[in-house]
């Protein structure tokens, strides 16, 4: 069965310092991955999704960037991070040209 | 581009009342329809889904209509209970490159139910 793993489960971190939030998931080969995130109070947007390894499109100016340096690996990187940048991250995975997604459990970041 | 847009919140309700919540889209082509559901210090989980015109999707108790003509899938529970205290998304996949889809969220209503 597929499982998809996001860690770490919560994060605070200083203004100014570095972010790396990781995804992975479990039996399934070609995955599409996404990045979402939910600021405080507000929904759900796509940061970031990619159809293949070192395939990455971005959906929003930001902070932040994304890699996949491996077919089922997902990164979520920052060199600095903003007060802004505090959020719920939601990583989710979906078969290609499919319309079921699964997310992960979500990494809850506070920058302070 | 795709959007939705869903009633704002907070929804309060008593138990055993009737909830809607309002769904409305815009999208090119032929999108899927979907409810998530987000319970309180949790990821989110897929409560329903409609991947064409008249589809109704149906799950513990909730439905939704996939409305072609009013761009619409409204979410409806006939008898809520505490435990459906939640934040609920309507989201639709459509396209975006040959390979792939995205998935685009409403902006969520938070529904608390009260005993």
């Amino acid at each position: 069965s597929q499982t998809i793993h996001q860690w770490p489960a919560t994060l605070v971190q200083p203004v100014g310092s570095p972010l790396s939030l990781e995804c992975t998931v479990e039996g399934t080969s070609n995955p599409n991955l996404y990045w979402y995130r939910q600021a405080a109070g507000r929904g759900l947007q796509l940061l970031f999704y990619s159809i293949g390894i070192d395939q990455i499109s971005s959906e929003v100016p930001q902070n932040l960037s994304a890699s996949r340096p491996q077919d089922r690996q997902f990164i979520l990187s920052s060199k600095k991070l903003l007060l802004s940048d505090s959020g719920f991250y939601l990583c989710a995975w979906s078969v290609r040209q499919g319309n079921s997604y699964t997310f992960g459990s979500g990494t809850r970041l506070t920058v302070v | 581009g795709d959007s939705v847009t869903q009633m704002e919140g907070p929804v309060t309700l008593s138990e055993e009342a009737c909830l809607t919540i309002n769904c409305t889209y815009t999208a090119t082509g032929y999108p899927s329809l979907f409810w998530y559901v987000q319970y309180p210090g949790e990821g989110l989980q897929l409560l329903l889904k409609a991947t064409k015109a008249d589809d109704k999707g149906s799950n513990k108790g909730f439905e939704a209509t996939y409305r072609k003509e009013t761009t619409s899938f409204h979410l409806e529970k006939g008898s809520v209970q505490v435990s459906d205290s939640a934040v609920y998304f309507c989201a639709l996949s459509n396209m975006i490159k040959a390979a792939g889809n995205k998935l685009t969220f409403g902006g969520g209503t938070r529904v608390l139910v009260k005993p």
